[in-house]
């Protein structure tokens, strides 16, 4: 099955303590992306890779990192959380083929989501 | 500054009746717009697109209308059901923007509420 898959589901820290969301796809896409969802706000990109040792910040990526040692995994690191990363994140990927741009899709594929809390 | 606004937090339908979400964007260069729907712990999934060449593009019972002078698009669900029950985020890319052709920038979503 074509599937996004993101770990842990849920998972409870205390501020500074390093922790990793992982995340993977089965699809062979080339682009993924983690986005966090807050009350009010919506969808907001944290960070984005083109390909395998490409990444690039979003629009929110203070306190974030990220790897793309492998086209399946793009896991999400953060290395002193702080109560203002409590949020839910979702990992998702795209494939960057599609022809013409003019009749690209951009559909991206979305992962069930961590909420994580942080006390 | 918010590209993509959806400016209904929530929407109340009778079940069998019609739901129109709205979504508004200033980015003139976004040339493609997509909605997703999401349910209560699970991750979006993808509805139905339209490319800024239509006006419309239709799915079963999702149609989506596009409306590029006013900056405008809109989702029908029609005839609602229950198990339409989600938030569903609008969301637009700018194809022609390089390296950022794949970003998705998305609205802040709307909670629909079929009522059986």
């Amino acid at each position: 099955e074509a599937q996004v898959t993101q770990n842990p589901r849920y998972l409870i820290t205390v501020t500074g303590k390093k922790l990793t969301v992982t995340c993977s796809q089965n699809m062979n896409h080339e682009y993924m992306s983690w986005y966090r969802q807050d009350p009010g706000l919506g969808l907001r990109q944290i960070y984005y890779s083109m390909n395998v040792e490409v990444t690039d910040k979003g629009d929110v990526p203070e306190g974030y990192k990220v790897s793309r040692k492998e086209k399946r995994n793009f896991p999400l690191i953060l290395e002193s959380p702080s109560p203002n990363q409590t949020s839910l994140y979702f990992c998702a990927s795209s494939p960057l083929a599609g022809g013409r741009r003019q009749i690209r899709s951009n559909e991206q594929f979305f992962g069930p989501g961590t909420r994580l809390t942080v006390l | 500054d918010q590209q993509v606004k959806q400016n209904s937090p929530s929407l109340s339908v009778q079940e069998g009746r019609i739901s129109i979400l709205n979504c508004d964007y200033t980015n003139s260069m976004f040339d493609y717009f997509l909605w997703y729907k999401k349910y209560p712990a699970e991750g979006p999934t993808f509805l139905i697109s339209i490319s800024s060449i239509k006006d419309k593009n239709e799915d079963g019972r999702f149609t989506v209308f596009l409306n590029k002078s006013a900056k405008h698009l809109s989702l029908h669900i029609v005839p609602s059901q229950p198990g339409d029950s989600a938030v569903y985020f609008c969301a637009a890319s700018d194809r022609s923007s390089g390296a950022g052709s794949y970003q998705l920038t998305f609205g802040k979503g709307t909670k629909l509420s079929v009522i059986p």
